[in-house]
């Protein structure tokens, strides 16, 4: 069985901060894909990161992808309040079809 | 956005009861999929299908059963709901081809709560 773990559960900044979330594993996905959830809704994909050392940005959000394609980070510049929500990471396995979810990561941004 | 109705929305029931939720797209994807969704958990999966009338099981199967009879809509029942079945239920679809490959599309989730 593949595992995601990411870290930190919960993390409360105030705006304006900087701050970073972590998506670990012992196992090697073929990509990698991060998601945003908002209260009542379903999670939405933010981005897809495929080869090893990959490094995307969107807007003020960096994404990396580890070099052994094992693990993922989520860096967040200049955090404002419309950032607060669960993001998670999902691994997508050989065939494609099949993610595993990492346990989500609840951000809260204060004015 | 691809078109995904979870319905109902929300759902209190009985310890023992059947329970039925439902899941449509309008989007033709061909992969759909039940996940739960518990505090510290993130995402698990329940059932998947791949096609109509072919399912598979998720990591956390036991207590459920899915049916696919058309390629719009996919059912997920607890045949006996327990208390431990309080969670709130995603579907998702995905494609098999194009851009949109591997993206998985979700509901708006189903709160259910045993008593």
């Amino acid at each position: 069985t593949q595992l995601l773990e990411q870290s930190p559960q919960f993390l409360s900044i105030q705006e304006g901060e900087n701050l970073t979330v972590y998506c670990n594993s012992s196992s090697v996905f073929s990509s990698l894909q991060w998601y945003r959830q908002e209260p009542g809704e379903g999670p939405v994909l933010l981005v897809t990161v495929v080869t090893g050392g990959e490094v995307k940005k969107l807007k003020r959000l960096t994404f990396q992808f580890g070099d052994a394609r094992k693990d993922s980070s989520l860096h967040i510049t200049a955090a404002q309040t419309g950032d607060t929500g669960l993001y998670l990471c999902a691994g997508v396995g050989n065939a494609g079809n099949m993610l595993t979810f990492g346990g989500g990561t609840r951000l809260m941004v204060k004015p | 956005d691809a078109g995904i109705t979870q319905s109902p929305r929300h759902k209190v029931t009985e310890t023992g009861t059947p329970v039925t939720l439902r899941c449509h797209q309008t989007e033709n994807h061909r992969y759909m999929y039940w996940y739960r969704q518990d505090p510290g958990h993130g995402l698990r999966l329940i059932h998947y299908s791949y096609g109509v009338k072919d399912t598979d099981k998720g990591e956390v199967s036991d207590g459920y059963s899915v049916s696919r009879s058309k390629t719009e809509d996919f059912l997920l029942t607890l045949e006996s709901a327990t208390s431990s079945q309080t969670s709130v239920y995603f579907c998702a679809t995905t494609s098999t081809g194009g851009p949109a490959k591997n993206i998985q599309y979700f509901g708006a989730g189903t709160r259910l709560s045993v008593l």
